[in-house]
């Protein structure tokens, strides 16, 4: 069936290091990929999101590229601040309403 | 534009005991949904309505757990009775009826459940 696998953490940095979270996917078909970010004590929300290969989703200097050869929807930033600290969660939809999650990587950035 | 609302925040009740969770959903959208989310674990679709029928509800455990969206807007999540496990964040989603390439699902602040 249709999954998803992320990184597990939780991921350390200090401010403005590098920051990768690995996501890759298993689908028939040809799945919109998610990134969805967790607030501490808020709900998810959406970060970004491709729906096609090769596309390039981006949002407060996340990004992730939709990799169809490695079936794989990495989130990047250059350079992380301490209010990014959060879960971080890969998603897909391959249709009919029905989104499957990762289950998140926590990050914690260090002033 | 509101976003998805959902009451009460925080719950502490005993087990056996019974609660009930509250969401309206952003106006317009046709699919609701119910995700529970156990600490440092990814969201787990619970149930999930197009209108006011629903289109998967493998996960959620009848024999305690009802949800029902009678006017296709706002959603009741029951719980009854209540044990340890149930407790977790109760999260309330919607999103638009296109099931289009890209169905981004908007999350409610979730409802926080503690069983004891």
């Amino acid at each position: 069936g249709d999954s998803v696998t992320q990184m597990e953490g939780p991921v350390t940095l200090s401010e403005e290091a590098f920051l990768t979270i690995n996501c890759t996917y298993t689908a028939t078909g040809y799945p919109s990929l998610f990134w969805y970010v967790q607030y501490p004590g808020e709900g998810l929300q959406l970060l970004l999101k491709a729906t096609k290969a090769d596309d390039k989703g981006s949002n407060k200097g996340f990004e992730a590229t939709y990799r169809k050869e490695t079936t794989s929807f990495h989130l990047e930033k250059g350079s992380v601040q301490v209010s990014d600290s959060a879960v971080y969660f890969c998603a897909l939809y391959t249709g009919g309403f029905k989104t499957i999650f990762g289950a998140g990587t926590r990050l914690f950035v260090k002033a | 534009e509101a976003g998805v609302a959902q009451s009460p925040r925080y719950k502490i009740i005993e087990k056996r005991q019974s609660v009930a969770f509250w969401c309206n959903p952003i106006s317009g959208h046709a699919t609701l949904y119910w995700y529970q989310q156990i600490l440092g674990q990814g969201p787990k679709l619970l149930i999930q309505f197009q209108n006011n029928g629903v289109v998967d509800d493998s996960q959620l455990p009848k024999d305690r757990f009802s949800a029902e969206r009678l006017k296709g807007v706002d959603s009741t999540l029951k719980i009854q009775p209540a044990k340890l496990e149930d407790s977790a964040v109760y999260l309330c989603a919607s999103s638009p009826a296109s099931s289009s390439a890209g169905n981004t699902i908007y999350f409610g602040e979730g409802s926080w459940l503690t069983v004891v």
